[in-house]
């Protein structure tokens, strides 16, 4: 089984700054396929990126995702008052894991 | 507008088994396959399998074989989940999301999701 780590556990940053988010894979993912989800609290997940780096429908530029291998990125370019959030990458190239999640908090 | 829309919460016993439906509306039912997720108090998300809505060919998560089964009616664009022998640490909210009809990809539409709580 593929296992995903996320780092940081929790990052605080004041709105307009710029999120930085990892996502290490204890062996290759095939075909780069990594997705990323938001979830705020009593939701449900919101697909962000697939594929490492295609953004969703509806998602703004402002999230982009990059990578391959087993290293990958999430980045938040200025965050909006609104992507304060959990934030968990998922690998579906050989079954399917998720990573533990990255909190942003505001700080 | 594409959704889906998954059944009420739940209290089990021990032991006991639970089925959560997840109604899909928006969109041709049977062109996508439907995975289900849980997710523990105050935990992260586990995958739990996948069900082609097309054949109804399915992958379920290694930990959870034998305990789940994953089905389809495509007559009412429902999908089931059905998890036998329930115990306490199954108690998480339930979550059915689209996904491709070729394998378990990446989840593009969720539900709300269902709280399943077991104890006696």
């Amino acid at each position: 089984e593929i296992v995903l780590t996320q780092s940081p556990g929790t990052l605080s940053l004041s709105p307009g700054e710029r999120a930085t988010l990892s996502c290490r894979a204890s062996q290759s993912v095939s075909s780069s396929y990594l997705a990323w989800y938001q979830q705020k609290p009593g939701q449900a997940p919101r697909l962000l990126i697939y594929g490492a780096s295609s953004r969703a429908t509806g998602i703004p530029d402002r999230f982009s995702g990059s990578g391959s291998g087993t290293d990958f990125t999430l980045t938040i370019s200025r965050l909006e008052p609104e992507d304060f959030a959990v934030y968990y990458c998922q690998q579906y190239g050989s079954s399917q894991t998720f990573g533990q999640g990255t909190k942003v908090e505001i700080k | 507008q594409v959704q889906l829309v998954q059944s009420g919460a739940e209290v089990k016993k021990p032991g006991a088994s639970v089925k959560v439906s997840c109604k899909a509306s928006g969109y041709t039912f049977t062109s996508y396959g439907i995975s289900w997720v849980r997710q523990a108090p105050g935990q992260g998300l586990e995958w739990m399998g996948w069900i082609s809505a097309y054949n109804g060919n399915t992958n379920y998560a290694q930990k959870l074989q034998g305990r789940v089964t994953m089905t389809t009616d495509t007559s009412t664009s429902t999908a089931y989940m059905e998890l036998r022998s329930l115990r306490s640490d199954d108690t998480a909210v339930y979550y059915c999301a689209r996904n491709s009809n070729y394998g378990p990809y990446y989840m593009d539409v969720w539900g709300k999701g269902t709280t399943v709580t077991v104890s006696s």
